[in-house]
This record gives C-alpha cells, sequence and structure tokens, in this order.
C-alpha cells in the first residue's frame, strides 16, 4: 500500500530564503505524486502534480518538485520565500486510488 | 461558481447525539470525497463516492455514513457522535476522469463533541 512521509512536521525559513519541504513516499507501482498547500481556516488547494512525463514540476506561486524515482522522493522548493507562503503544505501519493496524504509540514516565514 | 460548500462551518454535540454534515459543488464533479483532519495527522479519507449512488470506505470509515443521492450532494452523517469524532471535516470533488484529477476542497466544518 502506498504511502507518504514528510520530513519535519515545522520548517521556518527567512523572508527570501530557499524553501524545502521534504517528501518521501511508498509506492508498488509508478506512483502519481501531488502536493497541496492550506492556508489558515481554508480548505486544501493544489500546487503541483506529477502523473508522468517531466520529473520536474512547476506549480502555483513559483513552487517547484522534483520527482526522483531512485530516492523515491518529491520535494518541494521555492527559491525565494515570501510571507505570503506561511501555510501548511501536505504531500500526496495515489496508484490510480484515493489520495494518501502526509501528515503535513507547516513552514513559518520569518520576516 | 460555488466551487464546493460545507454545511454547516461549526458545530458543536454532546456525546450520544446524531448529525448530518452537507457538502455540495457545483462543478459537476463524478468524484466526492469525505476527509478529517486532526493535528499531527494529516488528512485522512473516511468515505468516497465516485458517483451518484455509490459510497465506499476510506481509511477511517467506522462511526460515519454517507449518502450520494444526487450528484451534486455528498452527505456525512454521524449516528452517535463520540468525543474521539471531534476534528475538523473536509469535502472535496474531483474531474470525472481518474484519481490524478486534482481534487477541489470546501472550507471545512469544524466539529467538536463534548
Amino acid at each position: 500500500a502506498q504511502s507518504v512521509t514528510q520530513l519535519g512536521s515545522h520548517v521556518s525559513v527567512s523572508e527570501g530564503a530557499l524553501v524545502l519541504l521534504r517528501c518521501n513516499y511508498s509506492s508498488s507501482v509508478p506512483p502519481y505524486l501531488f502536493w497541496y498547500v492550506q492556508y489558515p481556516n481554508q480548505g486544501l488547494q493544489l500546487l503541483l502534480k506529477y502523473t508522468t512525463g517531466a520529473t520536474l514540476v512547476k506549480g502555483i506561486n513559483g513552487f517547484e518538485a522534483e520527482f526522483k524515482k531512485s530516492e523515491t522522493s518529491f520535494h518541494l522548493t521555492k527559491p525565494s520565500a515570501h510571507m505570503s507562503d506561511a501555510a501548511e503544505y501536505f504531500c500526496a501519493v495515489s496508484e490510480d486510488t484515493p489520495l494518501v496524504f502526509g501528515k503535513g509540514t507547516r513552514l513559518s516565514v520569518i520576516a | 461558481n460555488a466551487g464546493v460548500t460545507q454545511t454547516p462551518k461549526f458545530r458543536v454535540l454532546k456525546t450520544g447525539q446524531s448529525m448530518t454534515l452537507l457538502c455540495a459543488q457545483d462543478m459537476n464533479h463524478e468524484y466526492m470525497y469525505w476527509y478529517r483532519q486532526d493535528p499531527g495527522m494529516g488528512l485522512r479519507l473516511i468515505h468516497y463516492s465516485v458517483g451518484e449512488g455509490t459510497t465506499a470506505k476510506g481509511e477511517v470509515p467506522d462511526g460515519y455514513n454517507v449518502s450520494r443521492l444526487k450528484k451534486q450532494n455528498f452527505l456525512l452523517g454521524l449516528e452517535s457522535a463520540a468525543p474521539s469524532q471531534t476534528s475538523v471535516y473536509f469535502c472535496a470533488s474531483s474531474n470525472p476522469t481518474d484519481y490524478t484529477d486534482t481534487q477541489y476542497f470546501g472550507p471545512g466544518t469544524r466539529l467538536t463533541v463534548l
């Protein structure tokens, strides 16, 4: 069965610094991978997803993620953090089945 | 388009009481989902539906029932609420292709069971 591990329940970065949120997955077949973001008191919204094709995926708000099969990873990055990026981020995996979400990483951005 | 809406936004129940949470979507999506979100646990799937009249169990279905009588609505019922069901409940829907499609989430219902 598929699963997702997000390393670090809370990450804090300075404004303008690199954002790196880690996600490792377990899947018995080529997976579909997702990053969702949740702003305070809101539902989740899709940042980006990998299904097939190019392993570097670009999403909204300047975020991108790279699918690395050899490392079973799908880490989320953004070159320069903005205060508005403060939110909770969820990695998710699907084997053409309902999504399985990680436990989330809360990103704080310090001015 | 309103997207995905959830009713109510907040609710407080006493142990043993029942209630129904309503999810409605106006995007003509076939797939609908109910999740619960608890601190440090991420989102866990309760039940889902791949079309009108169909439902299936997710990861944590015990204590909940669902119905999908109309394509645009997905109801989540608690027959006898327990404190362990205190949580934030999210509904989501997605396009009628497969599970790789983007899920669109409602704003959530915060439920407290005393």
